[in-house]
């Protein structure tokens, strides 16, 4: 089966600095590469994902980038603020755009800090 | 607001009791899941259910059953608890076709065995 694994699991930044989390996985079948946020107290909540046939994507400060021929994918987050200190998960998928969540394999997750 | 609703936030149980997990979402999704969350593992599917009465295990399903008698409900069983266990159980849902593969999850119950 899939295996994801993520690095580091913790991360501390200033603010204002920019945040990379990675990701690699070990089927080359996989297609599809969420990233969750998990806030103190909440459960994960879905912040980007990325397909296959996708180099980069972005969503204002955040960016996912994906290396398929190293199956590595990682999230890149620009002018770090206090309120992106969460926990951040990765996951890959075989389901595609269509594919069920029961696919997906999660990451070990990484704390992040941001500090003032 | 509240999408997915875990019923207890925190429970503290002894070795050996029942211990029931309930989850209910409001969304009328098809799908619902437990995953179990420890640190340094991440996120370990538990079961799924893809509809009432229906269930698939997991990667992780040892020790614990489930239960759908409702499309909106879905119930973890610890039939014995174990301190092995003691985790923060997290309760899913996503709706069948599109979006099929994100989820909405609750806000997680933190059990500890005894």
């Amino acid at each position: 089966g899939e295996n994801v694994e993520q690095h580091p699991s913790t991360l501390s930044v200033q603010e204002g600095d920019s945040a990379v989390i990675k990701c690699t996985y070990s089927d080359s079948a996989s297609n599809y590469f969420p990233w969750y946020k998990q806030e103190l107290g909440k459960g994960p909540q879905l912040i980007i994902d990325i397909r296959s046939n996708v180099g980069e994507k972005k969503d204002q400060r955040i960016a996912v980038t994906l290396n398929k021929t190293a199956k590595h994918f990682s999230l890149h987050i620009t002018e770090t603020q206090p309120e992106d200190s969460a926990v951040y998960f990765c996951a890959a998928s075989m389901g595609g755009s269509s594919g069920s969540a029961r696919q997906l394999t999660f990451g070990s997750g990484t704390q992040l800090t941001v500090l003032p | 607001d509240v999408k997915v609703t875990q019923s207890s936030r925190y429970l503290v149980k002894r070795t050996g009791e029942k211990v029931f997990l309930e989850c209910v979402q409001d969304m009328d999704h098809e799908n619902m899941f437990w995953y179990r969350q420890d640190p340094g593992l991440g996120l370990r599917l538990i079961y799924f259910s893809y509809d009432v009465k229906m269930k698939e295990k997991g990667d992780i399903p040892e020790g614990y059953s489930v239960s759908r008698e409702k499309k909106e409900r879905f119930s973890l069983i610890l039939e014995s608890a174990s301190t092995n266990q003691t985790s923060m159980y997290l309760c899913a849902s996503t709706p069948w076709g599109s979006g099929a593969n994100v989820l909405t999850f609750g806000a997680g119950s933190r059990l500890t065995v005894l």
